[in-house]
């Protein structure tokens, strides 16, 4: 199974800050990854597929980037909607898996 | 407006079967393979089953196969999922998926996804 692997696993920031999210996975999955975002209480949402393919309807200040093992997501400017769990996810092989997610606190 | 409704969680004994049903609204059902995916309640994702959108071809995580049958009936827009002899560790909050990622044959795009089902396995 391909293991995804997060960092860091939490990370105190202030709206209007810039953060970086990291998932590395343990093989190659070319530019098959994808972005989760949770609220409490709350399903999943669809942040970025593709590697860096933003969904539609997801604010532009979401971005994503990476291939292979190595991937980031960027909020370029927090908003006080976007204090979370974040969580990426490989597609390249079944099982599907997830990381362990990055909790983004104010 | 895209709706998914799980329903059919609850408490079971160990050993015992449950059947959880994804009602779906606002697209054309057919055209989309579907997921379930489980979360232990402020724990990890843990992608469980996907499903054509023939219902031809289906794919289980290992910790399910020959436990756990993923189905759907279009005629009716709905998602099943059928757990049998039901662990402890099956306990969690089951979420259906749409699959949005293509061409078809292909997964791991869950959008959007359903409120969710608690299952939990207990005596």
């Amino acid at each position: 199974d391909i293991q995804m692997t997060q960092s860091p696993s939490s990370v105190s920031a202030s709206v209007g800050d810039r953060v970086t999210f990291t998932c590395r996975a343990s093989q190659d999955i070319s530019t098959l990854l994808a972005w989760y975002l949770q609220k409490p209480g709350k399903a999943p949402k669809l942040l970025i597929y593709d590697a860096s393919s933003l969904q539609s309807g997801v604010p532009s200040r979401f971005s994503g980037s990476g291939s292979g093992t190595d991937f980031t997501l960027t909020i370029s400017s927090l908003q006080p909607e976007d204090f979370a769990t974040y969580f990426c996810l490989q597609a390249k092989t079944f099982p599907i898996t997830f990381g362990q997610g990055t909790r983004l606190e104010i | 407006e895209v709706q998914l409704l799980e329903s059919g969680g609850g408490l079971i004994q160990p050993g015992g079967s449950l059947r959880l049903s994804c009602a779906v609204s606002g697209f054309i059902f057919y055209n989309y393979a579907m997921d379930w995916v489980r979360q232990v309640p402020d724990k990890g994702l843990e992608w469980v089953s996907s499903i054509s959108a023939s219902g031809a071809s289906t794919y289980y995580v290992d910790s399910v196969k020959g436990r756990f049958t993923i189905s759907r009936d279009n005629s009716k827009n709905t998602l099943y999922l059928q757990m049998n002899s039901l662990r402890a560790e099956d306990t969690a909050i089951y979420y259906c998926a749409r699959d949005i990622r293509r061409p078809s044959g292909n997964y791991g795009w869950f959008d959007p996804w359903g409120q969710g089902t608690l299952v939990t396995v207990s005596s």
